[in-house]
Order: structure tokens, then C-alpha cells, then sequence
């Protein structure tokens, strides 16, 4: 099993321009959730996913941020227009229901200049 | 506001000592409490975890104890190890998937 799959791993890009980050989770998986860490506030959640449908995504920052999940293989977090402030690492994880255990993606290094 | 207070943000202690990472809630209805370990450059990994039914759980070197009436749990290592050198977490969820965690532990084992 390749585990939660996340790309890209590092991310640079300037204030304003669009990101976009991307989870595969893993098969068979129907819980899905997106994470940001930084030093200050450690692990939020922004958003989760029950099959597909976001349950709660009352984590999310700002409009800026949305997240999707077209298909129970695959989502995404875009930030639009992003920030310096946004700055962080933004880890995926996926969960099978009756099962607590999260399992985490490597996360994608978000640095905005 | 924290669903979960974690401390201390830091601790460096000898190969063999036992450290201790504490953790408080408010919410009597949490009813799962997990530890992740985390390694830089990697996610958080699950590492034990207990529910409130039982006051201790141990697995190899790694125990929680847990105190239902004052709302507290705490992971204790012994024996550290260098390689259990990581960031820890503590995390508590209620009936569903959602966690709330703490906001992490660095530890130092030095050798």
C-alpha cells in the first residue's frame, strides 16, 4: 500500500498567485481531512470529507482557502490569492470509518514570498 | 480556543530516562484519545492510543496513562532511545472522525 499520497512537496510561490495542493488518499478510505501546520498553532484541521461530501470545513481560514473532492481518490486545497501568512505545512490524511486511526500524508511545504 | 492543552513544548532528556508529555481537556465527551509521533519531513503516525474505560495502556516502551476525573492523560517513554528523537502529539476525538490536537511535544533524547 503507497500509503496517502501528496504533491507537490515544496511549494515556493509569490503573494498573490494561485496554489494548489493535491491528496490521493488511500483505497478504500471514505474519511478524508486537511491539516496545516506551523509552530505557532501546531496541528488544525481546515476541512474534512465523508465520501466525498465536506462535513465540516468551519478550520478554514478565509474565502481564500477552498478545498474539493471530485472523486473518492483524489482533492485538493487551493489558496487564491495566497499569503506570506500562509506559509506552513499542509499534511492530508484519510481514515476508514469504524476505525479512528488517521493516516497521514508527507505533507507539501507551502512557503509564499 | 484548544480542545486540548498540551505540555511541555520542549523536553531534552539522557538515552534511559523516562520522559513524560502531559495533556488536558475540557469536553467529558471525548472518547478516544491518540498519540501521533511525528519525525521531520514526515506526517504524524499513529502510536498508541486509549479510551476512557481504561486508565493505563502500555505498548513495548510507550504507555498512556489516563485520569478520567481530572480530565488529564499523559504518554510516558521508557528507556528513550536517540531514535525516539521526534515531535509528539497528543489528540482527542468524540464518536467521529475529527480530532482535535495539541499542539506538540519536541523531544530530545540525547545519547
Amino acid at each position: 500500500d503507497a500509503g496517502v499520497i501528496q504533491s507537490p512537496r515544496h511549494e515556493v510561490t509569490e503573494m498573490g498567485q494561485e496554489v494548489t495542493l493535491r491528496c490521493k488518499p488511500i483505497s478504500g478510505h471514505d474519511y478524508l481531512f486537511w491539516y496545516r501546520q506551523t509552530m505557532m498553532r501546531g496541528l488544525e484541521l481546515l476541512i474534512y470529507f465523508n465520501n466525498n461530501v465536506p462535513i465540516d470545513d468551519s478550520g478554514m481560514p478565509e474565502d481564500r482557502f477552498s478545498a474539493k473532492m471530485p472523486n473518492a481518490s483524489f482533492s485538493t486545497l487551493k489558496i487564491q490569492p495566497s499569503e506570506p501568512r500562509d506559509s506552513a505545512v499542509y499534511f492530508c490524511a484519510s481514515s476508514l470509518r469504524g476505525n479512528n486511526e488517521q493516516f497521514f500524508g508527507p505533507g507539501t511545504r507551502l512557503t509564499v514570498l | 480556543q484548544q480542545q486540548v492543552k498540551q505540555s511541555p513544548q520542549s523536553l531534552i532528556v539522557q538515552k534511559g530516562g523516562i520522559p513524560i508529555i502531559n495533556c488536558a481537556y475540557e469536553n467529558t465527551a471525548f472518547d478516544y484519545f491518540p498519540w501521533y509521533q511525528q519525525f521531520p519531513g514526515k506526517g504524524p503516525a499513529l502510536l498508541i492510543a486509549i479510551r476512557p474505560d481504561v486508565s493505563e495502556k502500555k505498548e513495548g516502551r510507550f504507555t498512556i496513562s489516563f485520569n478520567k476525573s481530572a480530565k488529564q492523560f499523559s504518554l510516558h517513554i521508557m528507556d528513550s532511545q536517540p531514535g525516539d528523537s521526534a515531535t509528539y502529539f497528543c489528540a482527542a476525538s468524540i464518536a467521529s472522525n475529527q480530532f482535535y490536537f495539541g499542539t506538540g511535544t519536541s523531544l530530545t533524547v540525547i545519547p
